[in-house]
């Protein structure tokens, strides 16, 4: 059984940094083609993928937020950590992170709301 | 980046409708389209990728067709449980775009 857990701060301040763990269990981060990413949705609104880390740790970004974001991960943890820079209010979401297999999003966590304010 | 293109954003059909929801992409994807549906305070679930390859797991009355920019997600006979909000997503190139969403509701 394949699952995903977000963690981090529920609430953050404006210019913060904030930092998210996804933990997953039921595959590796080791195997080709697997990757795990980040993906958001503000409430009521549409889904918008951040960023994604393989298996090789090749890295891709949304191209509006890649000067904010950074994705590592620790294969022997089971983690993908997301950071985002200069939180806005703006970025109030829910985040969620998902395995990826070749880019399709095959399985997501049940996602963490995160709001900005001050 | 790629946009992916809706339509409707919303419509309200009855239990036992046979509904189809539309996407098209700013240019041609080939067959890296998947569909994914959302109720509401939970996580999408992975219904359709390449286009028309139905999820394990997934009932046979959804189906997906269509390559290049245009495509479709067919419900063959609504049940209550499928009124939710639906999304394309396209995987073709980065960044991986989302479409804006249909919701379904009942009429």
């Amino acid at each position: 059984q394949i699952t995903l857990k977000e963690s981090g701060p529920t609430l953050v301040k404006p210019t913060q940094t904030l930092t998210l763990t996804c933990t997953f269990s039921g595959f590796s981060l080791s195997t080709s083609g697997v990757g795990v990413g980040w993906i958001r949705q503000p409430p009521g609104k549409a889904l918008e993928w951040l960023a994604l880390i393989y298996w090789d740790d090749d890295k891709r970004y949304s191209p509006s937020l890649k000067s904010r974001l950074t994705i590592t991960k620790d294969t022997s943890k089971n983690q993908v950590v997301l950071t985002m820079t200069n939180m806005d209010p703006v970025d109030t979401a829910t985040y969620y992170c998902a395995q990826h297999i070749v880019a399709t999003i095959f399985n997501w966590g049940q996602g963490t709301l995160v709001t900005v304010s001050s | 980046a790629i946009r992916m293109t809706q339509s409707p954003s919303s419509f309200s059909a009855s239990t036992g409708d046979r509904v189809t929801i539309t996407c098209r992409a700013s240019q041609g994807i080939s067959s890296y389209l998947a569909w994914y549906q959302q109720k509401p305070g939970k996580a999408p679930k992975l219904l359709i990728y390449a286009a028309s390859t139905l999820q394990s797991g997934v009932p046979s009355r959804f189906s997906g067709s269509g390559s290049g920019t245009d495509f479709t997600l067919t419900i063959s006979c609504l049940q209550s449980e499928d009124f939710a909000t639906y999304y394309c997503q396209q995987y073709y190139s980065y960044p991986i775009t989302f479409g804006q969403g249909t919701r379904l509701e009942i009429k």
